[in-house]
Order: structure tokens, then C-alpha cells, then sequence
């Protein structure tokens, strides 16, 4: 069936260095990869997303990348801050739906 | 503030009990999905509406429902509650549903089951 997998569940940075968190995914045939952070007690908020007609995209400190033969994409976040510390969810869209298959998530912990 | 709310915030009840979500999507916005958020399962797909017509279904329980209304408001009905169904329930909604389309989640409910 569909399935998203995520890795690490639980990272921990220093102030300035970067993270780095990847998914995999089961179903060739999704398009879509959005990534949300979600703080505690609160709503999931899209920070980036991905459609599989390009290979990788940049927003200021986050990036992601996809690798569509492998089945695997990735986020990237450079000079943490401490504003970071979060769960980041990532999600793949099987074609054909609008649904999101969610992967465990990722608690981030950036470190003063 | 995404423009999606959700309704009650917060709801205790108890074992076979039925309770009733609600969700008003984003204005513009024709779909509206609900997930289910608990602490060893993360976010589950539970299902999708698109204009009032169901489009997609997960591993939504038989014990619950819902439906889209001409307005275009959802409703998650949850029945015979167990305590397993204790979790967050979070609505999104994007504009028609597509495959690749951005989904704004709303503050989501939390349910407590006693």
C-alpha cells in the first residue's frame, strides 16, 4: 500500500549548522511532496513543497530535493535558529487524489 | 491564521459516545479533507470531499462519517467512541482537490475520550 518513510525521528543541532531530513516513498506514481512544521498543540504549516516535474527548490534558509527513480526526497535547512525546533512532517500525493500520506515525523531540536 | 476553522476546539466525552466535528474551508476553496492525528499513529488520511461529493477515502473507521454541505462546510461524525479515538482531528481544504494543490490545515479539534 501507500507508505511514507521518515528519518531521523528526533534530531538535535546546534545553532548555525545545518539539518537534514529524508523521506522515502512507496507509490512511483505520486507528484506532490509538501513539507509541514508543526509546533506543539498546533496546525501542520506548509514551509515548502514539491511538484515531481522539478528536481529540487529553495526558499531562503530551506531547500528540498527529490530523486524520483529512487523514490526519495529530502529537506534541507541551513542556519538553524532556535525558532526552528519543531516537528516537520513530510507527505507524498498519490496521483489521481488529493490526499497526503504522511510520514512519523521528524522533532527537530535547534540548540542555543 | 490559514482561513480554515474548525469547531469545538476541544471535546471530552465518553466511550459510546457520538460527537460531531465541523470545518469551514478557506473561502474559494472546494475540497476539504479531514486527518486524524494521535500520538502513535501521526497524521492519517481519513477522507476527501470535493464540491459535496466524496473523492478519496483512507482507513476511515465504519463507526465514522461525513459529508460536505451546499456551503461548502464539512462535518466529521465519530459514533460508538472508544478511548483509542482520543487524537487531533485537523480539516484542510485546497481549492479543487487536485493531486498536486496545496492543502491549508485549519487549528484542528482535539478529542478526548473518557
Amino acid at each position: 500500500g501507500e507508505n511514507v518513510e521518515q528519518h531521523p525521528s528526533t534530531l538535535s543541532v546546534q545553532e548555525g549548522d545545518s539539518a537534514v531530513i529524508k523521506c522515502t516513498y512507496s507509490d512511483s506514481a505520486s507528484n506532490y511532496f509538501p513539507w509541514y512544521k508543526q509546533e506543539l498543540g498546533k496546525r501542520p504549516q506548509l514551509i515548502i513543497d514539491i511538484r515531481s516535474n522539478v528536481g529540487e527548490k529553495k526558499d531562503q534558509r530551506i531547500a528540498v530535493t527529490l530523486n524520483k527513480t529512487a523514490k526519495h526526497f529530502s529537506l534541507h535547512i541551513t542556519e538553524t535558529q532556535p525558532e526552528d525546533s519543531a516537528v516537520y512532517f513530510c507527505a507524498a500525493g498519490p496521483s489521481n487524489t488529493g490526499k497526503l500520506i504522511f510520514g512519523q515525523g521528524t522533532t527537530l531540536q535547534v540548540k542555543p | 491564521d490559514s482561513g480554515v476553522t474548525q469547531t469545538p476546539k476541544h471535546l471530552i466525552t465518553a466511550t459510546g459516545q457520538r460527537v460531531t466535528l465541523r470545518c469551514s474551508p478557506r473561502s474559494g476553496d472546494l475540497s476539504v479533507y479531514w486527518y486524524q492525528q494521535s500520538l502513535d499513529q501521526g497524521l492519517q488520511f481519513l477522507i476527501q470531499y470535493y464540491n459535496g461529493e466524496e473523492r478519496a477515502k483512507g482507513n476511515i473507521l465504519e463507526r465514522f462519517s461525513a459529508q460536505q454541505f451546499p456551503d461548502l462546510h464539512s462535518e466529521l461524525n465519530l459514533s460508538s467512541l472508544e478511548l483509542g479515538d482520543s487524537a487531533l482531528y485537523f480539516c484542510a481544504s485546497s481549492v479543487t482537490g487536485g493531486e498536486t494543490e496545496t492543502q491549508y490545515f485549519g487549528p484542528g479539534t482535539r478529542l478526548l475520550v473518557l
